[in-house]
């Protein structure tokens, strides 16, 4: 069974913390994303990357940085977490070949910073 | 620039009835499109794949429709269940390079009994 595992489903922190999400597949996907989710906005692209060590800009990247030094493993950085990044935080990988390729999701990880 | 809109924003039924989720597109160029599934607190979970030749796909209760030539999909829930209550979403994934995916703001559908 194909899985994207987010490390965590519930987290809280204090503002200013260094805080790391982590996500990991085991479909040797190419690409990976992170996600936020907030109510009325939907699903905004923070970053993503298609192979080891690369990344590229999404959406809204400010805030955040992103590792990917093995090929299963994406991490998501809250440099220096702040209040407005109190979100839901969905991980994402597909294949790097068009056509009928699905896009798996992890289970999401809410984090509320206080 | 590539968009995907669905409506209705919010839909409430009664279990038993039908509906049908609409979502339309500007992605090119295209790949794919995908309906999910997502329970509150939960992350998306694939309910149909459809590719450009594709006009039809059902999935048990749910069947969704692609119309490549107007870029627009359907998602037809049949005969309702408590537990289709969830947002569904509506994901396009474009034929480029990373396979980007351009989502649509969902729709939040109630099934009351």
């Amino acid at each position: 069974d194909v899985k994207v595992t987010q490390s965590s489903r519930y987290l809280v922190k204090r503002t200013g913390e260094k805080v790391f999400l982590e996500c990991v597949q085991d479909m040797d996907h190419e690409n990976m994303f992170w996600y936020r989710q907030d109510p009325g906005l939907g699903l905004r692209l923070i970053y993503f990357s298609y192979d080891v060590k690369m990344k590229e800009k999404g959406d809204i990247p400010e805030g955040y940085s992103v590792s990917r030094e093995k090929k299963e493993r994406f991490s998501l950085i809250l440099e220096s977490a702040s209040t407005n990044q109190t979100s839901m935080y969905l991980c994402a990988s597909t294949l790097d070949t068009p056509g009928n390729t699905e896009a798996f999701f992890g289970q999401g990880t809410r984090l509320t910073v206080v | 620039k590539n968009q995907v809109e669905q409506s209705p924003q919010s839909l409430i039924i009664l279990e038993g009835k039908n509906c049908t989720l609409q979502c339309n597109y500007t992605v090119s160029p295209f790949s794919n499109l995908r309906w999910y599934k997502q329970d509150t607190g939960r992350g998306p979970v694939s309910l149909t794949i459809m590719t450009f030749s594709e006009n039809t796909k059902s999935n048990g209760r749910y069947t969704a429709t692609l119309d490549a030539d107007t870029k627009q999909s359907s998602l037809h829930i049949t005969a309702s269940q408590l537990s289709d209550s969830a947002s569904y979403i509506c994901v396009v994934m474009g034929n480029n390079a990373g396979n980007m995916l351009t989502f649509g703001g969902g729709t939040r559908l109630m099934v009351k009994p």
